[in-house]
């Protein structure tokens, strides 16, 4: 069955440290990936997405993510967080050809605080 | 340029009743999504809608039924409510022909059924 797993349902972290939030998925083949944000009384917004070529991928405001074959796995990173970080994180997967994005699988989310 | 905008933004009703939430996508985008959020979960995929045709659907029972007019706004329709249907709806919008599969989301109805 097609999901995508994300173990950490809620994680805080101080200004400033750096971040992982990780990401698994089970899925027939190499799918493609996304990492959304969503802010409270916000809808989604697409911080990066990954569909061939280099495993490192940027987004924007400073996040990263990197995608492992072997592990299946796309965890999402940045460097130094900022308190207007704080969000909840999904990670997303859709079949690898044209109109991925039509029928997304999302994980369960991971709740972000940032501690000042 | 207004991005997607749903409406109403919260609603309440009971057990049994029918609703329909709307969807203006954004400008220039021909195709709509919908996914129902409910609390502590992500956005689960309902259906899409293509050139007024539902093209694509989710594990969803046939309670949830959409529309898209000419101007590709959409509606989401659900009858017979449930306590169970009680969620955030998210509409998303994108052109059909993006090749960077970049999806955008309005800021939801969230549905309370008593």
């Amino acid at each position: 069955a097609q999901s995508v797993t994300q173990p950490d349902i809620h994680i805080t972290v101080s200004e400033g440290a750096s971040l992982e939030l990780r990401c698994n998925y089970s899925y027939g083949a190499t799918p493609y990936l996304f990492w959304y944000v969503q802010s409270p009384g916000q809808g989604l917004q697409l911080l990066l997405k990954y569909f061939s070529g280099d495993t490192l991928v940027q987004g924007i405001k400073g996040f990263e993510a990197e995608f492992k074959r072997s592990q299946s796995s796309f965890n999402l990173r940045k460097p130094s967080v900022h308190w207007s970080d704080a969000a909840e994180y999904f990670c997303a997967v859709g079949p690898n050809y044209g109109g991925a994005t039509n029928k997304l699988i999302f994980g369960t989310g991971t709740l972000l605080a940032v501690q000042p | 340029d207004a991005g997607v905008t749903q409406s109403p933004t919260h609603l309440i009703k009971t057990r049994g009743q029918q609703v329909t939430l709307r969807c203006s996508p954004k400008s220039g985008h021909d195709t709509v999504s919908w996914y129902q959020q409910a609390l502590g979960q992500g956005p689960q995929f309902i259906f899409q809608y293509y050139e007024e045709e539902e093209r694509q659907r989710g594990n969803f029972p046939d309670r949830f039924s959409g529309h898209q007019f000419p101007n590709y706004s959409s509606e989401l329709n659900v009858n017979a409510l449930l306590l169970g249907d009680s969620a955030l709806y998210l509409c998303a919008s994108r052109p059909m022909r993006a090749e960077d599969e970049k999806l955008f989301f309005g800021s939801g109805t969230q549905l309370s059924v008593l």
